[in-house]
C-alpha cells in the first residue's frame, strides 16, 4: 500500500509570494491533517480536512488555507509568505476521525522563504 | 485547548542504558497518547500509543506509562541502541476533535556507542 505522499519535497519562495503544497493520503483514508514543523517548535496543528470539508484549524492566520478534493487529496496554500513560514510542512492521513489512532505522516515539504 | 509539555529537550545515554522521556498535558479530557520517533531527515513514525483506560503498555524495549490523575505520561526505552538516536515526540488528543494531536516540543535522544 502506498503511503502518504507529498509534493514537492523542497520549495523555495520569495517573501510575499504564494506557496502551494500537495498531499495524497493513503488509499481509503478520508481525513487529512496538516502540521507545521518549524525548527525547535515541534509540530503545530494547521488544518484538518475530512470528506472535502475543513473541520478544524489551528492558531494560524487566514493566509494559511487549503482544500480537499473529491479523491481526498489535499492542497495547502500559504499566501503572502513571510520568512517565519520557513518550515517542514507535514501531511498525515487517517482512516477515520471518529476513532482513536495514530496516523501516518508523509515525508513533508521543506518550504524555505527568502 | 490542550498544552503538552515534554522534557528533557535533549538526552544522551550510553548504549545499553535506559532512557526516559516525560510529558505532561493540561486537559483531563485527553484520552489518547501516541509517541512518534523522527530520525534525521525522515517523517515522524508512530512507535507506541496508549489509551486513557490503560496505565501501561509495552512493546519489546519500549514502554509507555500513563498517570491520569497527575496528567503525565512517559516513554521508557530499555537497552538503548545507536539506532534509537532520534527526536521523540509525545502527543495527546481529545474525543470529538477529529483525532487532532497536540504535540510536545520533542526530545533529541543520542545513544552513545
Amino acid at each position: 500500500e502506498a503511503g502518504v505522499t507529498q509534493s514537492p519535497t523542497h520549495l523555495i519562495k520569495t517573501r510575499g509570494q504564494q506557496a502551494t503544497l500537495r498531499c495524497s493520503p493513503i488509499s481509503g483514508h478520508t481525513s487529512v491533517y496538516w502540521y507545521q514543523q518549524a525548527l525547535g517548535l515541534g509540530l503545530q496543528f494547521l488544518l484538518w480536512y475530512d470528506e472535502g470539508e475543513e473541520r478544524n484549524r489551528g492558531n494560524f492566520p487566514p493566509r494559511f488555507s487549503g482544500r480537499q478534493f473529491p479523491n481526498y487529496s489535499s492542497e495547502l496554500n500559504v499566501n503572502a509568505l513571510e520568512l517565519e513560514d520557513s518550515a517542514l510542512y507535514l501531511c498525515a492521513s487517517s482512516l477515520t476521525h471518529r476513532g482513536l489512532g495514530g496516523y501516518t505522516f508523509g515525508s513533508g515539504t521543506r518550504l524555505t522563504v527568502v | 485547548g490542550e498544552n503538552v509539555e515534554q522534557h528533557p529537550s535533549t538526552l544522551s545515554v550510553q548504549e545499553g542504558d535506559s532512557a526516559v522521556i516525560k510529558c505532561t498535558y493540561s486537559d483531563s479530557a485527553s484520552n489518547y497518547f501516541p509517541w512518534y520517533k523522527q530520525e534525521l531527515g525522515k517523517r515522524p513514525q508512530l512507535i507506541i500509543d496508549i489509551r486513557s483506560n490503560v496505565g501501561e503498555k509495552k512493546d519489546q524495549r519500549i514502554a509507555v506509562t500513563l498517570n491520569k490523575t497527575a496528567k503525565h505520561f512517559s516513554l521508557h526505552i530499555t537497552e538503548t541502541q545507536p539506532e534509537d538516536s532520534a527526536v521523540y515526540f509525545c502527543a495527546a488528543s481529545k474525543p470529538n476533535t477529529g483525532n487532532q494531536f497536540y504535540f510536545g516540543t520533542g526530545t533529541s535522544l543520542t545513544v552513545i556507542p
